[in-house]
């Protein structure tokens, strides 16, 4: 089993949206809708984003949504704030009890 | 409201076992209901998922680590542990533990850096 591939980086200015990918294979996201998505500060617990591929957990912004398209999920950032500079991380169900992560991607907010 | 906070040593020597303790409060590990999972960030690297346990203790583990890896849960004190044995510097990292579901893992504990050097 092979980490989900992550841009290491992306960025954008306040207000603006970005995309972070996610993609991994046919036998982890490709099929399953078991993807997740963490933010993480460092130095803090890393919080779920998105879980089943699209769903917020309550209470969370709708600046946050999640997608997936065959082999590759997305999670997409509107109205970037500063606060949103982090490390976000993907996850999928791998099959036979086991969860695989990406490699993370830094956010900066220019 | 679940918390988890990791603790043990923050340096281990290699070859050694790295021991670590998730004390868990505002929820039961005994009630069954949850997966708690162990998660390390290696410096400059991703995410990478250990294993996880139940509160009845069934555990599955990473296949990559599962020959060197151990987990046990204490309901009586309401935490789970990791052993990790043969540590080499590969195994310096932040560990987080986490309580999962198939869907998702929620709440993250802080984590603990643990360093690998003599």
């Amino acid at each position: 089993q092979s980490a989900l591939t992550q841009p290491a980086s992306v960025s954008g200015s306040p207000g603006q949206s970005i995309t972070i990918s996610c993609t991994g294979t046919s036998s982890d996201v490709g099929n399953y809708d078991l993807v997740s998505w963490y933010q993480h500060h460092p130095g803090k617990a890393p919080k779920l984003m998105i879980y089943e591929a699209n769903k917020r957990p309550s209470g969370l912004s709708d600046r946050f949504s999640g997608s997936k398209s065959g082999n590759t999920a997305s999670l997409t950032i509107s109205g970037l704030q500063a606060e949103d500079e982090a490390d976000y991380y993907c996850c999928s169900y791998g099959g036979s009890a086991t969860w695989l992560f990406g490699g993370g991607t830094k956010l900066t907010v220019l | 409201q679940a918390q988890l906070q990791e603790s043990g040593p923050g340096l281990v020597k290699p070859s050694q076992t790295l021991s670590l303790t998730c004390a868990v409060s505002g929820d039961s590990i005994a009630s069954g209901g949850y997966s708690w999972n162990w998660i390390r960030l290696p410096a400059g690297k991703g995410l990478e998922w250990i294993g996880r346990i139940y509160g009845r203790g069934t555990a599955n583990y990473n296949p990559s680590l599962e020959s060197r890896v151990t987990m046990s849960v204490d309901t009586s004190k309401n935490q789970l542990s990791l052993e990790l044995r043969s540590v080499t510097a590969a195994d310096t990292a932040i560990y987080f533990c986490a309580r999962g579901t198939s869907r998702w893992f929620d709440p993250w504990g802080q984590g603990i850096l643990v360093t690998v050097s003599s």
